[in-house]
């Protein structure tokens, strides 16, 4: 149980043009999604958490109209990196909270590499 | 804010064990999470300490002094495919949200 997933797995897009990640929690409702960030040999760096129906909280730093998040429905979230620069490539994982689980919990999905030419 | 700091790099021999060791300092606390991750994948979940003390699961534990603010993760009979990166991540006080900060990780090689 417990099973988040993210498409795609990889991705090359050109600078300039835009990128949907979907996370999607496959076997439990989640009201809360996180979405992060990783360069390499770096931390996870939280760049927002996702609220269904609602909009999304950002972290100081992210530029929430550059990365667009979108939460519809109790097991989807959407990133959209919109106008790619080389310098967005990284690897974008989401996490999500079993709406009836517990408070601390998260479930990693597998990850999005995101490489922009 | 949140200071989290742990070793970039250890190495150890299979069937040995290994400590890894993490420091906090937050403005505010309430329990640490150790996850494993392997190169290109997401984390996996393997403990959350929340009171001081040793929580053993199978051939991992892990260890939490709140005074100290000092965590470690305890490895025993290590095999080839604990070979990861090994993130600790602390959360904010109860109440809160209990979104993790994460630290760099510690990439532990697992050799013959």
């Amino acid at each position: 149980g417990a099973v988040v997933s993210q498409h795609p797995s990889w991705v090359i897009c050109k600078s300039g043009t835009s990128v949907k990640i979907e996370c999607r929690s496959l076997d439990f409702q989640a009201t809360t999604m996180f979405w992060y960030r990783q360069f390499p040999k770096q931390s996870l760096m939280l760049m927002a958490t996702s609220n269904e129906g609602s909009k999304a909280t950002y972290e100081q730093g992210v530029e929430k109209d550059k990365f667009l998040i979108n939460h519809a429905s109790l097991t989807l979230s959407t990133l959209t990196v919109t106008s790619a620069h080389p310098e967005d490539s990284s690897f974008y994982i989401c996490s999500a909270r079993d709406s009836g689980g517990s408070r601390y919990e998260q479930y990693f999905g597998p990850g999005t590499r995101l490489t922009v030419t | 804010g949140q200071n989290i700091d742990q070793p970039t790099e250890m190495t150890a021999t299979e069937g040995a064990i290994v400590q890894i060791n993490c420091t906090y300092q937050t403005s505010g606390f309430n329990g640490l999470f150790w996850y494993q991750q392997h190169a290109g994948e997401a984390p996996t979940f393997l403990s959350y300490n929340v009171l001081d003390g040793l929580e053993e699961k199978g051939r991992f534990s892990s260890f939490l002094s709140r005074s100290k603010g000092y965590s470690y993760l305890l490895l025993k009979e290590l095999q080839m495919k604990d070979s990861a990166s090994y993130l600790c991540a602390v959360t904010p006080p109860s109440g809160g949200s209990y979104i993790p900060t994460f630290g760099r990780g510690t990439s532990l090689i697992v050799h013959p």
